[in-house]
């Protein structure tokens, strides 16, 4: 069972735009949500990352947004560069019914961004 | 500081034979995860081990195993190997499960013929 939705598939912008990828959940115990890019070759590599107690968070050119009642983050690239060409994946992870840390890491399935100049 | 290191990077296997995988983590983390990506299936969660024991299990049949060692370092094996074991597997380590952020890397690409 798909926990997490991500879309679209593929997103080409060009340099200078905003790329926005969706991502949609259905766990509601869901309690952490990164993003996660990953070049061809590497491990993906942690971006930004949100909890739900907030709505926002933004760290440099990127912004989670957080809706709750949606159930609904999404991640904003400002001012895409070309250098921002890559696979990014959000994902989310529930509290451990030890409640000593989070669960494993649920990915959405991935977008592969093109960015043109 | 050094990252995640996995060996090999990568290996060719015949089905029906067996593999095991090494993943070394971050300096001090002591939880360790696998992970398999493949282009249909996507990023896959197959166990996390902290401290020596299994932390936590996805849903892969029991071809698939894993310990850590004392040093934190971890092995992953597959056993009678599949033509649909062919995948990117990804090690992932973090401090404790208290710690959020997982740090990967970058993977031992396996291909069975």
């Amino acid at each position: 069972q798909q926990q997490v939705k991500q879309s679209p598939q593929s997103l080409i912008v060009q340099k200078g735009g905003i790329s926005i990828i969706n991502c949609a959940y259905e766990n509601t115990a869901f309690d952490y949500f990164p993003w996660y890019q990953q070049f061809p070759g590497k491990g993906p590599a942690l971006l930004i990352a949100i909890r739900p107690d907030v709505s926002e968070k933004k760290e440099g050119r990127f912004t989670i947004s957080f809706n709750k009642s949606a159930k609904q983050f999404s991640l904003h690239i400002m001012d895409s560069q070309p250098g921002d060409s890559a696979t990014y994946f959000c994902a989310a992870s529930i509290k451990a019914l030890s409640n000593f840390g989070n669960e494993k890491l649920t990915f959405g399935t991935g977008t592969r961004l093109t960015i043109i100049p | 500081k050094a990252g995640v290191t996995q060996t090999p990077r990568y290996l060719i296997k015949t089905r029906g034979q067996q593999v095991t995988l090494s993943c070394s983590p971050i300096s001090g983390h002591r939880s360790v995860s696998w992970y398999q990506q493949t282009p249909g299936q996507g990023l896959q969660f197959l166990f996390e081990y902290f401290s020596e024991t299994q932390r936590n299990k996805g849903n892969f049949p029991g071809r698939f195993s894993g310990r850590q060692f004392s040093n934190s370092r971890s092995e992953m094996n597959v056993s009678t190997l599949e033509l649909g074991d062919s995948a990117l597997y990804l090690c992932a380590s973090r401090g404790t499960p208290t710690n959020y952020g997982y740090t990967f890397g970058s993977g031992t690409r396996l291909t069975v013929v």
